[in-house]
């Protein structure tokens, strides 16, 4: 079973930030917090992924909390072409599979 | 184009058919894994490889179901007698097998039993 919460579906207008929440209360200690998204008809495309500190590359970034039960994904800038369903997933590699959950569907709208 | 491969795109099959699915993993990453999705749902975990090595598998392959790995680079994807139930994107993804590496997802093959 997945690991994360993540509400079923979000909007939000187009130039402004995204900010996508993330709740991942039982994660231990060695796993990562990682997000993808997926575009319809198309393979999930990684995003961005980290262990305790924020990360940011040229797609988004990734703020985890202290405690790191929970973290949000900020798309800063958000394009029609961001629509998609977003994946919060908790994995470490050493342990198999990823599991996904069901997302979050963003819907950037004009 | 460096990323994940994945042939076909499309296969359209009549139920009780055999389909072999073939996925190319970026060159330098040694696992590669299988993941099935249906419509409306987040991909499902089937199966994955380090180098040759099939390590884990999902009860969802059933014994219809073979996967291969043969050199540790391409592999392939193979369902003997597809039902209908089979319908769905599969979908393959490789990574590095170092702590934290990411998996990169080619674009699935999309099977449809008919």
């Amino acid at each position: 079973d997945a690991k994360t919460t993540q509400p079923p579906s979000m909007d939000c207008a187009e130039g402004r930030a995204a900010n996508l929440p993330c709740n991942h209360s039982t994660i231990s200690g060695n796993e990562y917090v990682y997000w993808y998204r997926q575009i319809h008809s198309q393979g999930p495309q990684y995003i961005i992924h980290g262990l305790k500190n924020n990360e940011t590359n040229e797609m988004a970034s990734l703020i985890i909390t202290e405690d790191r039960k929970s973290s949000t994904l900020i798309l800063p800038h958000a394009t029609l072409r961001d629509t998609a369903v977003y994946y919060c997933i908790v994995w470490s590699n050493q342990g198999g599979k990823l599991i996904f959950g069901q997302g979050t569907e963003l819907s950037v709208k004009p | 184009d460096t990323g994940v491969s994945q042939d076909p795109r499309h296969k359209i099959t009549k139920r009780g058919q055999n389909v072999t699915f073939r996925c190319d993993p970026i060159s330098e990453h040694n696992r590669l894994y299988w993941y099935r999705q249906t419509l409306g749902q987040g991909p499902e975990f089937l199966t994955y490889f380090q180098n040759e090595a099939q390590l884990e598998k999902s009860r969802l392959l059933s014994d219809r179901f073979s996967a291969e790995r043969p050199k540790g680079s391409f592999s392939t994807l193979e369902i003997q007698r597809t039902e209908q139930g089979d319908s769905a994107m599969y979908l393959c993804a490789s990574s590095l097998a170092g702590w934290g590496s990411p998996l990169h997802f080619g674009n699935g093959t999309r099977l449809t039993v008919t």
